[in-house]
């Protein structure tokens, strides 16, 4: 089984400052995984994705996370954040469970206030 | 290409109604499930399909039922609506690692 903590349920920040956003994951197998964000009143997005390769991937929007095997983490990060970045970030872990299935396992979510 | 369309948006119910929550996709994925999100408790998954004629129970399936007669469609519906069930619900569709979700039902129950 598999499992995504995602360290802090709200992260208040003021507009232009830098954000860090937390997600950490246990799995025995490889796994894939995901950035979705969640605008007010409406679905949930792909923001990024980690599949293989370069550990550190990147968003149109200025938004990169990087892949820690180690450390098992994912975070997401990005250097100057804008009003229009407040949401609500999960965090989601996909693991091959065979039979050609994945099974995804999302974490709680993160509430992103970017504040004036 | 739609992707993944939810109907209706909002609902509302009185306890013991019931309904389906509608949901297709036209991206031809097997895989298909729904879940409901609530404050502070993140997405949970309440049913989901692998093809055409297979569920299967999630996390939180009590009180809602599934069926799958077609691979684009893959309705949810409440047998006795509960004030419990008061939520926002999404559908989604993948295949493989990648999932994409509808716009959401916003459903309460009085």
């Amino acid at each position: 089984a598999q499992s995504v903590t995602q360290l802090d349920s709200q992260v208040p920040v003021f507009e232009e400052a830098p954000v860090e956003l937390r997600c950490n994951y246990s799995s025995s197998v490889s796994v894939y995984l995901f950035w979705y964000v969640q605008y007010p009143n409406q679905g949930l997005q792909l923001l990024l994705k980690y599949l293989s390769g370069s550990t550190l991937v990147e968003s149109i929007n200025g938004f990169e996370a990087e892949f820690n095997k180690s450390q098992t983490s994912f975070h997401l990060r990005k250097p100057s954040v804008h009003i229009s970045d407040t949401a609500e970030y999960f965090c989601a872990v996909s693991a091959y469970s065979g039979a050609g299935s994945y099974q995804l396992t999302f974490g709680k979510g993160t509430k992103l206030s970017v504040i004036p | 290409n739609a992707g993944v369309t939810q109907t209706p948006k909002f609902q509302v119910l009185k306890t013991g109604q019931s309904m389906t929550l509608q949901c297709a996709q036209d991206m031809n994925h097997e895989y298909m499930s729904w879940y409901r999100q609530d404050p502070g408790m993140g997405l949970r998954l309440i049913h989901y399909s692998v093809g055409a004629g297979i569920t299967d129970q999630g996390e939180v399936p009590n009180g809602y039922n599934v069926s799958r007669s077609t691979t684009e469609d893959f309705p949810l519906r409440l047998l006795s609506a509960a004030p419990s069930q008061t939520s926002v619900y999404f559908c989604a569709s993948r295949r493989g690692y990648e999932q994409y979700f509808g716009p959401g039902t916003r459903l309460t129950v009085t």
